[in-house]
């Protein structure tokens, strides 16, 4: 297994640019999410799903869209880029249930915006 | 829940001690309580969890405790290896919000030989 597969892992972005990060995992996982970091701080939630066609919104969703067509796939959307939006991506996966509550983290993409 | 954060986020640990990593939460409503360890250009990588109706829960070389009165949750490492270097998180799962995994700040353990 891949685990969880994130790309690109580096873009830079002209501000007002769109862009869609990559996310993709073969654990069959019902979960997913997308997190940013920013430098020195910790992991904020942007959105969520608990399966496929289902998606909410986190702590910090402003600016960003996702999708959950297949239980495999979840596609952040990036409209118009800000420098704000400067940061690393993580997205993660989880089959929470009979007290498992492990996400599994794919390496991250550095996006910067210009 | 809506506010998981921690107490220092810089530890520095001589090789072989123990370490304990603070972390304080706001919302009594989390379900479970999950400490992550995040290496330098990595994604986090779960370490331990622990249920909101349990006090203390034992890994290899790793203990959670959990102090729902003061809404204090701890992680110890004993005998801390070089490996050990890196950032810490706490977090949590509320199953009533959709089981969202939402992080506090993060610690830095940094171990010295």
């Amino acid at each position: 297994n891949a685990g969880v597969t994130q790309t690109p892992k580096f873009r830079i972005l002209k501000i007002g640019q769109s862009m869609t990060l990559q996310c993709t995992q073969d654990m069959n996982h019902n979960y997913m999410y997308w997190y940013r970091q920013d430098p020195g701080m910790g992991l904020k939630l942007i959105y969520y799903s608990v399966g496929a066609g289902i998606t909410d919104k986190g702590e910090v969703p402003n600016g960003y869209n996702v999708s959950r067509s297949t239980t495999e796939d979840f596609p952040l959307r990036l409209e118009l880029a800000a420098p704000s939006q400067t940061s690393v991506y993580f997205c993660a996966s989880s089959h929470l249930g009979q007290g498992n509550t492990e996400a599994f983290f794919g390496q991250g993409t550095r996006l910067t915006v210009v | 829940g809506e506010s998981v954060g921690l107490h220092l986020p810089t530890l520095s640990v001589q090789e072989g001690d123990n370490s304990i990593i603070n972390c304080a939460y706001s919302n009594s409503a989390s379900d479970y309580f999950i400490w992550y360890k995040q290496e330098s250009g990595k994604g986090p990588q779960f370490i331990i969890d622990i249920r909101s109706n349990m006090d203390k829960r034992q890994g290899q070389r790793v203990t959670v405790l959990l102090n729902k009165t003061v809404k204090h949750l701890s992680l110890q490492i004993a005998a801390t290896q070089p490996g050990d270097s890196a950032v810490y998180f706490c977090a949590d799962t509320i199953k009533a919000a959709g089981n969202k995994l939402t992080f506090g700040g993060g610690t830095r353990v940094l171990v010295k030989p």
